[in-house]
């Protein structure tokens, strides 16, 4: 069956590091999306992306966050200076054309210091 | 305001019981999804219901929505141990963009 995955599972970083966080959506599908999970509380909306480019972002979503989709399977969440409230479990999610159901990736879960 | 409350925040039953949880929302909504977790791991979806749609059933689990109340509901029949997970509600509005809910913990002991 596919599956959305992500790399790393687990990121420590230093605060003010750049992390970047990598997702492979499901290959036909041509909705993208990240959201987090900090510990304990809701998921959250980050960003969506459709037709190479950014369809929907939340206000979490501020200028340290960007998303990219590099090549055709590709999709990449990047923090520039990372703060200690960014730490979260990061997930990925795609969608097909047809449906409005989210297929998740396992996570990313990334600890700042 | 906050879209996809759910109560209770946490359920324990017995195996073979009903499990009922309920969601709340604020805004007009494309669909209303349900998506399980289990303890860190990624979401699962369960099902979707559509906003001209008031019920739908996917082997034992049993959605409502009611649109003039902004909310719906989630049962789970004749329960199972390896069902013990959170359960999220979320809301489609506009764009596509999923609102999710605080989640419901369901705890089923064998």
């Amino acid at each position: 069956e596919p599956e959305v995955t992500q790399t790393p599972s687990h990121q420590v970083t230093q605060m003010g590091q750049e992390v970047i966080l990598r997702c492979v959506p499901i290959s036909n599908h041509l909705y993208f999306y990240w959201y987090r999970q900090i510990l304990g509380q809701k998921v959250e909306f980050l960003v969506s992306f459709y037709n190479n480019e950014i369809s929907e972002k939340s206000e979490i979503f501020d200028d340290q966050f960007s998303v990219e989709r590099p090549d055709g399977s590709n999709f990449t969440l990047k923090i520039r200076s990372t703060k200690l409230e960014d730490s979260a479990m990061y997930f990925c999610a795609s969608r097909g054309q047809d449906t409005g159901e989210l297929f998740f990736g396992e996570g990313s879960r990334l600890t700042v210091l | 305001s906050q879209q996809g409350e759910e109560d209770p925040q946490a359920l324990s039953i017995q195996e073979g019981e009903n499990a009922t949880m309920n969601c709340s929302y604020k805004t007009s909504i494309n669909n209303l999804q349900w998506y399980r977790q289990n303890s860190g791991r990624g979401l699962v979806h369960l099902i979707l219901i559509r906003s001209n749609e008031r019920e739908k059933h996917s082997g034992r689990l049993r959605v409502t929505l009611d649109t003039s109340k902004k909310s719906s509901s989630l049962l789970i029949t004749a329960s199972r141990a390896a069902d013990t997970a959170s359960y999220f509600c979320a809301a489609e509005t506009s764009g596509s963009r999923l609102t999710f809910g605080e989640g419901t913990q369901l705890t089923v002991n064998p």
